[in-house]
């Protein structure tokens, strides 16, 4: 079965950017079911939504972080990457990958859910 | 964009039914049946356990249901058991954004 994998280091320095990676192993990143997904959690806290990248690179970002993210898709690796630019402690927190599950049939698109997970790699930010 | 609104805590005994309430507005919850519900043990990944409102994805048991009315989603926990405890946070697609809400943690008495 499909499975999400995040790597990148887990300690980024203030002002600098935090790097991740996701590799989708057990099908293919161009599926035209899925949106492939970032989202974090603060420690002790609840789930925040990053954003999400389809195969063809489209993107759509949680407004509050759109100004410091980028989303970017390599299909030849099936991989997708999460960049986050000028991190602060605040950013400090667990980043999972996700598979966004959508149907779509001509011009309507079904958005039902995120039905894989990464198990989530925790970043800190510190000098 | 706010965060959805769920009770911090919901409590219940073995074999009990408890209701989780999720409550957004007229642009998400109201707006669309793009309402999921994830269920997240310690330490663990978030599970899929609801989407689209009421439809549960294989694997899933039949004890977890959803509904929505108006600008509130709930899932309902029947025949609650020891290994429903855990942290359960309801979603709801928005025009190209994602909303969670701020997370309820279920407990078995």
């Amino acid at each position: 079965q499909v499975q999400l994998q995040e790597s990148g280091p887990g300690l980024v320095k203030p002002s600098q950017t935090l790097s991740l990676t996701c590799t989708v192993s057990g099908g293919s990143i161009r599926s035209h079911s899925y949106y492939w997904s970032w989202i974090r959690q603060h420690p002790g806290k609840g789930l925040e939504w990053i954003g999400y990248v389809y195969h063809s690179g489209s993107t759509y970002y949680n407004p509050s972080l759109k100004s410091r993210v980028d989303i970017l898709v390599d299909t030849s690796k099936n991989q997708f990457s999460l960049k986050l630019n000028s991190v602060t402690a605040a950013d400090t927190a667990v980043y999972y990958c996700a598979r966004f599950w959508v149907g779509i049939t001509g011009t309507k698109t079904y958005f039902y859910g995120m039905d894989v997970w990464g198990q989530g790699t925790t970043v800190t930010v510190s000098s | 964009q706010s965060a959805l609104t769920q009770p911090a805590s919901v409590s219940g005994s073995p074999g009990q039914s408890i209701t989780i309430s999720c409550t957004g507005t007229s642009s998400d919850v109201g707006g669309y049946n793009y309402v999921s519900w994830y269920q997240q043990h310690p330490g663990k990944a978030p599970k899929l356990m609801i989407y689209e409102v009421s439809n549960r994805p294989s694997g899933v048991s039949t004890r977890f249901s959803g509904s929505k009315s108006g600008n509130t989603a709930s899932l309902t926990i029947s025949g609650l058991q020891a290994e429903d405890e855990a942290d359960y946070y309801c979603s709801s697609y928005t025009y190209g954004s994602v909303l969670f809400g701020g997370g309820t943690k279920v407990t078995v008495l």
